[in-house]
């Protein structure tokens, strides 16, 4: 069925490094990917999403990578922030409109 | 994001009981969603609706049920809850596929 992993589940890193968080999906049909950040506590927000057409996008600090071969896409933080710890959620878009989302990766950025 | 509103935020209810989830919108998007979120599981899709018309099943529809009211509120029921669905739900919009999330209401069943 339609499926999407992400790995890892908890990943700490120190502010300033850089932090990558890799998800696979299974519908080749897939043509939309957006990533989500979740703070403590709080809603779901889109941070970046990048369609089958390209394979790389930025924004700021953040990028994000699409393999469509592979069928895995990868977000990419540098320069991480205290601010950046958050719960991450990559999602892939399926036949009929749906999203399905990845397990989650917790981040913690420590100063 | 004060565009999607979810009523209550909070609730605690018992078991066999029913109750109502409400999310309302002023976006103006004709696609509505209810997920669930469970600690390591992510987000589960449980109703969408492409518009007043229209209700889907997603992943995990058993023992719960929808009414799109209008196009801008979209209620999610627990017919009889159970203590397996306490959970953070979440509704959200769209109008093309970017997804906007509402605050979420958080349920405890007893």
């Amino acid at each position: 069925g339609e499926n999407v992993e992400q790995h890892p589940s908890t990943l700490s890193v120190q502010e300033g490094d850089s932090a990558v968080i890799k998800c696979t999906y299974s519908d080749s049909a897939s043509n939309y990917f957006p990533w989500y950040k979740q703070e403590l506590g709080k809603r779901p927000q889109l941070i970046i999403d990048i369609r089958s057409n390209v394979g790389e996008k930025k924004d700021q600090r953040i990028a994000v990578t699409l393999n469509k071969t592979a069928k895995h896409f990868s977000l990419h933080i540098t320069e991480t922030q205290p601010e950046d710890s958050a719960v991450y959620f990559c999602a892939a878009i399926v036949q009929g409109g749906k999203l399905i989302f990845g397990q989650g990766t917790e981040l913690s950025v420590k100063p | 994001d004060a565009d999607v509103t979810q009523t209550p935020r909070n609730r605690i209810t018992k078991t066999g009981k029913r109750i109502m989830l409400e999310c309302s919108q002023t976006k103006g998007h004709d696609r509505m969603y209810w997920y669930r979120q469970d600690p390591g599981l992510g987000l589960r899709l449980i109703y969408y609706s492409f518009d007043v018309k229209d209700i889907n099943k997603g992943e995990i529809s058993d023992g719960y049920s929808v009414s799109r009211q209008a196009q801008a509120k979209f209620s999610l029921s627990l017919e009889s809850a159970i203590p397996n669905q306490t959970a953070l739900y979440f509704c959200a919009t769209a109008q093309g596929e970017t997804q906007y999330f509402g605050p979420g209401t958080r349920l405890l069943v007893l």
